[in-house]
């Protein structure tokens, strides 16, 4: 079954250091999610993808995170520096066509921990 | 902005009963999506919602789309040790963003 795939599972990091997630989505999905979830918490959504054009970064912290998707297939989420507040799990989702459905398909994540 | 209420927040079962779970909103949504999420891992998708007044099951799950289109409710009957961990609702809105709502953890007692 096709997976979206994401690296690294665990990150530990010290704060004002870079870091950076890819996430591969299920092939042919042309949308692709980054989501935030701090524990305890849904998930909240950073930026959206369609093809590899951004279609929705309003909840991305630009003056610290940014997000690309070059060729439109894998994307990359990188945080420099890195906040103590930072410390959440990392969530790509991908889902397929150019109509959204709502059927969001998600990976595993990356857990992120801020010292 | 657009916010969803989820309850309970957490319950615990007996094995075998039945689960009711309900997402509130004062807000209209056009689908509707329940995932579940285990320690560790991303949310997996167990029902999507797309008309006011649906009842849609996958197995011993049902969920419905509320007729307001504020609302859903999920049921999972004869609950399994296999059913712990955090449901979401999922809301998207006429601006095409999708908004989950904080979970309810669900814990069985063997």
């Amino acid at each position: 079954e096709a997976e979206v795939a994401q690296s690294p599972r665990y990150k530990i990091t010290e704060k004002s250091q870079a870091v950076a997630f890819w996430c591969d989505p299920i092939s042919g999905h042309a949308t692709l999610y980054w989501y935030r979830q701090i524990l305890g918490q849904g998930p909240e959504l950073l930026v959206q993808f369609q093809d590899e054009s951004v279609v929705d970064d309003s909840q991305l912290p630009k003056d610290r995170f940014s997000a690309e998707r070059l060729k439109g297939v894998d994307s990359t989420l990188k945080i420099q520096p890195a906040e103590l507040g930072d410390s959440a799990m990392y969530l790509c989702a991908s889902s397929p066509g150019q109509v959204i459905t709502g059927e969001l398909f998600f990976g595993e994540g990356s857990r992120l921990t801020v010292l | 902005g657009q916010q969803l209420n989820q309850s309970p927040q957490s319950m615990f079962i007996q094995e075998g009963e039945d689960v009711s779970m309900n997402c509130t909103s004062s807000s209209i949504f056009n689908t509707w999506l329940w995932y579940k999420q285990d320690p560790g891992e991303g949310p997996v998708l167990l029902i999507a919602l797309y008309k006011a007044g649906e009842l849609t099951s996958n197995g011993r799950l049902t969920a419905q789309f509320g007729i307001t289109r504020k609302d859903s409710f999920l049921n999972i009957s004869a609950s399994i040790p296999s059913d712990v961990g955090i449901y979401f609702c999922a809301g998207r809105g006429s601006q095409g963003n999708l908004i989950f709502g904080k979970g309810t953890k669900l814990s069985v007692k063997p």
